[in-house]
């Protein structure tokens, strides 16, 4: 009973590096997103989807980059990273909220990004 | 403006005392969910508890309740009987609907300590 994976758990990059922070789901959710964590700002939705072949941009979109081709993964890719950018990123999912909007959210257990 | 206002940054209490955590929301939206969130210190975030804007009673989950006051705007979680294990950030989130998507929105967070 995975849930959410989320990889890596820990991760340095050198300003201008791109990379992938990759998330799957076993739950058959629909709806699937990604946040930031910083002190003092809570969570900050960055991307999120519906389903697959949809998604759309959350409150902090820029710099990140997301495709959704199975309904399983949901992977958040940072094409230039910035200082700015460090953070702890986590993924979640939860049932598609047409009219269930009751459903929490299930979380991966986070990427700690460092950009230097 | 905040669609979650989580006004106590820190709280403190005594091992077997009850705390109440507060939160208040913004919405229109008649439909809409609130939920609690704790995320301890090893990082990960756990669902606590979830009251929908009709139901009619507030909503407990063992230890936790949820104190729903819908003409005030506010949802705040109360525990009883503190324990050590409950040291740690609390976050209330809402789920109204964007488009019918209902994505969740957090608050910044209320971070509790449980003295012994």
């Amino acid at each position: 009973n995975a849930g959410v994976t989320q990889t890596p758990k820990f991760q340095v990059l050198k300003t201008g590096q791109s990379m992938t922070l990759q998330c799957a789901q076993d739950m058959n959710h629909e709806y699937m997103s990604w946040y930031r964590q910083d002190p003092g700002m809570g969570l900050r939705l960055i991307h999120y989807s519906v389903g697959a072949g949809i998604t759309d941009q959350g409150e902090v979109p820029n710099g990140y980059n997301v495709s959704r081709s199975t309904t399983e993964d949901f992977p958040l890719r940072l094409l230039s990273a910035a200082p700015s950018q460090t953070s702890v990123y986590f993924c979640a999912s939860s049932y598609t909220i047409q009219g269930l909007k009751n459903s929490p959210l299930h979380f991966g257990n986070g990427t700690r990004l460092t950009v230097t | 403006a905040q669609k979650i206002t989580q006004t106590q940054p820190g709280m403190f209490v005594q091992e077997k005392e009850a705390v109440t955590l507060d939160c208040t929301y913004d919405t229109s939206d008649p439909s809409y969910g609130l939920f609690w969130y704790k995320q301890p210190s090893s990082g990960e975030m756990i669902f606590l508890i979830y009251q929908g804007s009709y139901d009619q009673q507030n909503a407990t989950e063992g230890r936790y309740s949820l104190n729903f006051q819908k003409a005030r705007k506010s949802a705040n979680l109360v525990i009883s009987a503190s324990q050590l294990g409950d040291s740690a950030m609390y976050f209330c989130a809402m789920r109204e609907s964007t488009g019918g998507s209902y994505i969740p929105t957090f608050g910044r967070g209320t971070s509790l300590i449980v003295h012994p």
